[in-house]
Protein backbone atom coordinates (compact mmCIF):
# COMPACT_ATOMS: atom_id res chain seq x y z
CA UNK A 1 0.00 0.00 0.00
CA UNK A 2 1.48 2.95 -1.39
CA UNK A 3 1.32 6.50 0.42
CA UNK A 4 1.63 8.70 3.46
CA UNK A 5 0.89 7.24 7.24
CA UNK A 6 0.92 10.29 9.73
CA UNK A 7 0.42 8.99 13.23
CA UNK A 8 -0.85 9.21 15.63
CA UNK A 9 -4.09 10.45 14.58
CA UNK A 10 -5.02 12.20 17.78
CA UNK A 11 -2.80 13.50 20.84
CA UNK A 12 -2.65 15.84 23.53
CA UNK A 13 -0.38 18.19 25.05
CA UNK A 14 0.50 18.69 28.41
CA UNK A 15 1.59 22.41 28.97
CA UNK A 16 5.08 22.61 28.91
CA UNK A 17 5.78 19.50 27.20
CA UNK A 18 7.33 18.58 23.97
CA UNK A 19 5.72 16.53 21.47
CA UNK A 20 6.45 14.48 18.28
CA UNK A 21 4.18 14.00 14.99
CA UNK A 22 4.93 11.02 12.77
CA UNK A 23 5.04 11.31 8.80
CA UNK A 24 6.13 8.39 6.81
CA UNK A 25 5.94 7.65 3.16
CA UNK A 26 6.70 5.09 0.65
CA UNK A 27 6.33 7.10 -2.32
CA UNK A 28 9.49 7.48 -3.09
CA UNK A 29 8.91 11.30 -2.93
CA UNK A 30 12.34 13.64 -2.68
CA UNK A 31 9.65 16.68 -0.87
CA UNK A 32 7.96 16.56 2.60
CA UNK A 33 5.53 19.11 3.76
CA UNK A 34 4.35 20.20 6.83
CA UNK A 35 1.19 22.08 6.95
CA UNK A 36 -1.08 23.33 9.69
CA UNK A 37 -5.01 23.89 9.85
CA UNK A 38 -6.88 25.72 11.89
CA UNK A 39 -10.74 25.62 11.80
CA UNK A 40 -12.77 27.27 8.89
CA UNK A 41 -8.85 28.39 7.37
CA UNK A 42 -6.65 26.87 4.93
CA UNK A 43 -3.36 25.33 5.46
CA UNK A 44 0.17 27.17 6.27
CA UNK A 45 3.20 25.60 5.66
CA UNK A 46 5.26 25.38 8.75
CA UNK A 47 8.64 23.46 7.22
CA UNK A 48 9.45 21.85 4.15
CA UNK A 49 12.15 19.57 2.98
CA UNK A 50 13.55 18.95 -0.93
CA UNK A 51 16.29 16.57 -0.05
CA UNK A 52 17.51 14.27 2.64
CA UNK A 53 19.50 16.58 5.58
CA UNK A 54 18.02 19.83 4.46
CA UNK A 55 14.83 21.98 5.37
CA UNK A 56 13.69 25.16 5.07
CA UNK A 57 10.74 26.99 7.04
CA UNK A 58 7.62 27.83 6.19
CA UNK A 59 5.30 30.65 6.92
CA UNK A 60 4.46 29.76 10.65
CA UNK A 61 7.99 27.68 11.84
CA UNK A 62 8.17 29.36 15.49
CA UNK A 63 7.66 27.08 18.25
CA UNK A 64 8.29 24.25 15.84
CA UNK A 65 11.39 22.04 14.53
CA UNK A 66 11.45 19.03 12.14
CA UNK A 67 14.25 16.41 10.97
CA UNK A 68 15.17 14.98 7.51
CA UNK A 69 17.80 11.78 8.57
CA UNK A 70 16.13 9.71 5.90
CA UNK A 71 13.89 10.41 2.96
CA UNK A 72 10.87 8.07 4.29
CA UNK A 73 10.12 10.46 7.11
CA UNK A 74 9.67 14.05 8.28
CA UNK A 75 9.03 13.74 12.06
CA UNK A 76 7.69 17.10 13.44
CA UNK A 77 8.26 18.30 17.20
CA UNK A 78 5.61 20.77 18.73
CA UNK A 79 7.83 22.24 21.10
CA UNK A 80 6.82 24.30 24.57
CA UNK A 81 7.56 27.08 22.47
CA UNK A 82 4.47 27.32 20.76
CA UNK A 83 1.64 28.74 22.96
CA UNK A 84 -1.14 27.96 20.48
CA UNK A 85 -0.55 24.08 18.94
CA UNK A 86 -4.18 23.17 19.16
CA UNK A 87 -4.53 22.21 15.41
CA UNK A 88 -5.10 19.71 12.80
CA UNK A 89 -1.49 18.99 11.04
CA UNK A 90 -1.09 17.51 7.88
CA UNK A 91 1.90 16.36 6.22
CA UNK A 92 2.68 16.27 2.23
CA UNK A 93 5.22 14.59 -0.07
CA UNK A 94 5.50 14.98 -3.35
CA UNK A 95 7.79 13.88 -6.41
CA UNK A 96 9.46 17.14 -7.69
CA UNK A 97 11.38 19.09 -5.75
CA UNK A 98 9.77 21.89 -8.06
CA UNK A 99 7.96 22.92 -10.99
CA UNK A 100 5.01 22.79 -12.81
CA UNK A 101 4.28 19.05 -12.12
CA UNK A 102 4.41 19.17 -8.15
CA UNK A 103 1.31 17.43 -7.14
CA UNK A 104 1.43 16.95 -3.33
CA UNK A 105 0.03 13.96 -1.60
CA UNK A 106 -1.43 14.45 1.80
CA UNK A 107 -2.12 12.01 4.66
CA UNK A 108 -4.95 11.63 6.79
CA UNK A 109 -3.43 14.44 10.02
CA UNK A 110 -2.80 14.57 13.09
CA UNK A 111 -5.21 16.02 15.43
CA UNK A 112 -3.36 17.96 18.38
CA UNK A 113 -4.95 19.43 21.60
CA UNK A 114 -3.70 21.00 24.55
CA UNK A 115 -4.96 19.64 28.14
CA UNK B 1 3.25 38.69 -0.73
CA UNK B 2 0.73 35.64 -2.36
CA UNK B 3 -3.02 36.04 -0.79
CA UNK B 4 -5.67 33.27 -1.68
CA UNK B 5 -8.86 33.78 -1.35
CA UNK B 6 -12.15 31.96 -2.19
CA UNK B 7 -15.59 32.88 -2.24
CA UNK B 8 -18.24 31.61 -1.05
CA UNK B 9 -17.07 30.43 2.15
CA UNK B 10 -20.11 27.96 2.28
CA UNK B 11 -22.32 26.91 -0.13
CA UNK B 12 -25.80 24.62 -0.30
CA UNK B 13 -27.19 23.45 -3.40
CA UNK B 14 -29.67 20.75 -4.37
CA UNK B 15 -28.57 17.37 -6.16
CA UNK B 16 -28.30 17.48 -9.72
CA UNK B 17 -27.47 21.47 -10.06
CA UNK B 18 -24.19 22.73 -11.67
CA UNK B 19 -21.86 24.49 -9.71
CA UNK B 20 -18.88 26.85 -10.03
CA UNK B 21 -16.30 27.41 -6.87
CA UNK B 22 -14.28 30.85 -7.48
CA UNK B 23 -10.49 31.10 -6.22
CA UNK B 24 -8.54 34.31 -6.65
CA UNK B 25 -4.74 34.85 -6.28
CA UNK B 26 -3.13 38.20 -6.29
CA UNK B 27 0.59 37.45 -8.45
CA UNK B 28 0.02 35.65 -11.30
CA UNK B 29 3.65 34.53 -10.92
CA UNK B 30 2.90 30.93 -10.42
CA UNK B 31 3.69 27.59 -11.52
CA UNK B 32 0.57 25.69 -11.30
CA UNK B 33 -2.40 26.02 -9.21
CA UNK B 34 -4.40 23.14 -7.78
CA UNK B 35 -7.57 22.31 -6.37
CA UNK B 36 -8.16 19.62 -3.56
CA UNK B 37 -10.87 18.01 -2.31
CA UNK B 38 -11.11 17.72 2.18
CA UNK B 39 -13.56 15.70 4.32
CA UNK B 40 -14.02 16.44 7.57
CA UNK B 41 -11.66 15.78 9.49
CA UNK B 42 -9.42 13.86 6.77
CA UNK B 43 -6.75 14.84 4.73
CA UNK B 44 -6.89 16.33 1.31
CA UNK B 45 -6.77 14.71 -1.65
CA UNK B 46 -6.17 16.13 -5.43
CA UNK B 47 -8.78 16.90 -7.68
CA UNK B 48 -7.12 18.73 -10.72
CA UNK B 49 -3.61 20.20 -10.97
CA UNK B 50 -3.39 23.27 -13.93
CA UNK B 51 0.05 24.26 -14.90
CA UNK B 52 0.45 28.08 -15.90
CA UNK B 53 0.96 27.26 -19.43
CA UNK B 54 -2.86 25.47 -19.60
CA UNK B 55 -6.55 26.92 -19.33
CA UNK B 56 -8.16 24.30 -18.03
CA UNK B 57 -8.03 20.41 -16.89
CA UNK B 58 -10.94 18.00 -16.47
CA UNK B 59 -11.48 15.02 -14.57
CA UNK B 60 -14.70 13.29 -15.04
CA UNK B 61 -17.76 15.86 -13.69
CA UNK B 62 -15.05 18.44 -12.56
CA UNK B 63 -13.51 21.18 -14.97
CA UNK B 64 -10.88 23.61 -13.95
CA UNK B 65 -10.32 26.55 -15.82
CA UNK B 66 -7.38 29.03 -15.42
CA UNK B 67 -6.65 32.99 -15.92
CA UNK B 68 -3.12 34.40 -15.11
CA UNK B 69 -3.44 37.23 -16.10
CA UNK B 70 -6.76 38.03 -14.04
CA UNK B 71 -5.29 36.13 -10.83
CA UNK B 72 -8.49 33.38 -11.26
CA UNK B 73 -9.18 30.17 -11.04
CA UNK B 74 -12.99 28.24 -11.67
CA UNK B 75 -13.76 25.18 -10.08
CA UNK B 76 -17.16 23.20 -12.07
CA UNK B 77 -19.09 20.53 -11.15
CA UNK B 78 -21.64 18.94 -12.90
CA UNK B 79 -24.60 17.22 -12.17
CA UNK B 80 -23.60 17.68 -8.54
CA UNK B 81 -24.26 14.45 -6.53
CA UNK B 82 -24.46 14.20 -2.22
CA UNK B 83 -21.04 12.37 -2.26
CA UNK B 84 -19.45 15.53 -3.61
CA UNK B 85 -20.47 17.71 -0.32
CA UNK B 86 -17.04 18.50 1.15
CA UNK B 87 -14.76 21.38 1.52
CA UNK B 88 -12.77 22.29 -1.78
CA UNK B 89 -9.75 24.17 -1.54
CA UNK B 90 -7.35 25.78 -4.12
CA UNK B 91 -3.66 26.30 -3.63
CA UNK B 92 -0.90 28.26 -5.46
CA UNK B 93 2.53 27.04 -6.44
CA UNK B 94 4.45 29.79 -6.50
CA UNK B 95 8.01 30.53 -8.57
CA UNK B 96 11.26 29.36 -7.23
CA UNK B 97 9.63 28.43 -3.98
CA UNK B 98 10.34 24.87 -3.83
CA UNK B 99 6.92 23.42 -4.51
CA UNK B 100 5.57 25.42 -1.54
CA UNK B 101 1.30 25.91 -1.83
CA UNK B 102 -0.30 28.79 -0.61
CA UNK B 103 -3.92 27.49 0.30
CA UNK B 104 -7.23 29.85 0.03
CA UNK B 105 -9.63 29.05 3.27
CA UNK B 106 -11.82 26.60 1.32
CA UNK B 107 -15.60 26.72 0.39
CA UNK B 108 -17.82 24.74 2.03
CA UNK B 109 -20.15 22.66 -0.14
CA UNK B 110 -23.18 20.68 1.14
CA UNK B 111 -25.11 18.99 -1.80
CA UNK B 112 -29.05 18.35 -0.74
CA UNK B 113 -30.53 15.04 -1.91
Amino acid sequence: DGGITQSPKYLFRKEGQNVTLSCEQNLNHDAMYWYRQDPGQGLRLIYYSQIVNDFQKGDIAEGYSVSREKKESFPLTVTSAQKNPTAFYLCASSMFKGGAKNIQYFGAGTRLSVL
Amino acid sequence: KQEVTQIPAALSVPEGENLVLNCSFTDSAIYNLQWFRQDPGKGLTSLLLIQSSQREQTSGRLNASLDKSSGRSTLYIAASQPGDSATYLCAVNLDNQGGKLIFGQGTELSVKP
